[in-house]
């Protein structure tokens, strides 16, 4: 399995601002993807990261409100803009090389005051 | 919407009996079927994933799948109290939505001494 390494692991920041996650794989990989754990609740697929183009959300959430980038096959981000208590979570970035596996980074702990 | 649906936990055995934990899908199409293994403040691992009728055996655990009943369950023999954790039940649609996960609630296990 690929190794992916996301950055920060956690971070505590005002409301009102915006922090950047990073999402770094060791090898290519075809999808990439963005879910975030609300606390006490499961993984919910925020979006996919598509290479070279806009990702594709899932309902309920928005570009603006979260903007993904994935400029190469091994390399991600996720902004959460404009934060407020309630984007406070664990954010995890996930890759797929093919249908039988699908890997996790260890996530970013985002605290919002 | 698809949904996963995993047996109300928590689930407590004793050390060296058998945990079994169940999950059910809405989505007939689904292709591949994963369990995740969660420690409390760290990323899913994943510990097993199987994608034809019958059982898959890794070790201490068994997967077992039934299309036709739409049900997808994990055992885990001999548990050891370092198999506490909250166990995902994760489904992939498959297809161009391969990595794409769907998961369920979660099933606490807390295996006593």
């Amino acid at each position: 399995s690929a190794v992916i390494s996301q950055k920060p692991s956690r971070d505590i920041c005002q409301r009102g601002t915006s922090l950047t996650i990073q999402c770094q794989v060791d090898s290519q990989v075809t999808m990439m993807f963005w879910y975030r754990q609300q606390p006490g609740q499961s993984l919910t697929l925020i979006a996919t990261a598509n290479q070279g183009s806009e990702a594709t959300y899932e309902s309920g959430f928005v570009i603006d409100k979260f903007p993904i980038s994935r400029p190469n096959l091994t390399f991600s981000t996720l902004t959460v803009s404009n934060m407020s208590p309630e984007d406070s979570s664990i954010y995890l970035c996930s890759a797929a090389r093919g249908e039988t596996e699908a890997f996790f980074g260890q996530g970013t702990r985002l605290t919002v005051v | 919407q698809k949904e996963v649906e995993q047996n109300s936990g928590p689930l407590s055995v004793p050390e060296g009996a058998i945990a079994s934990l169940n999950c059910t899908y809405s989505d007939r199409g689904s292709q591949s079927f994963f369990w995740y293994r969660q420690y409390s403040g760290k990323s899913p691992e994943l510990i097993m994933f199987i994608y034809s009728n019958g059982d898959k055996e890794d070790g201490r655990f068994t997967a077992q799948l039934n299309k036709a009943s739409q049900y997808v369950s994990l055992l885990i023999r001999d548990s050891q109290p370092s198999d506490s954790a909250t166990y995902l039940c994760a489904v992939d649609a498959g297809g161009t939505s391969y990595g794409k996960l769907t998961f369920g609630q979660g099933t606490i296990l807390t295996v006593h001494p």
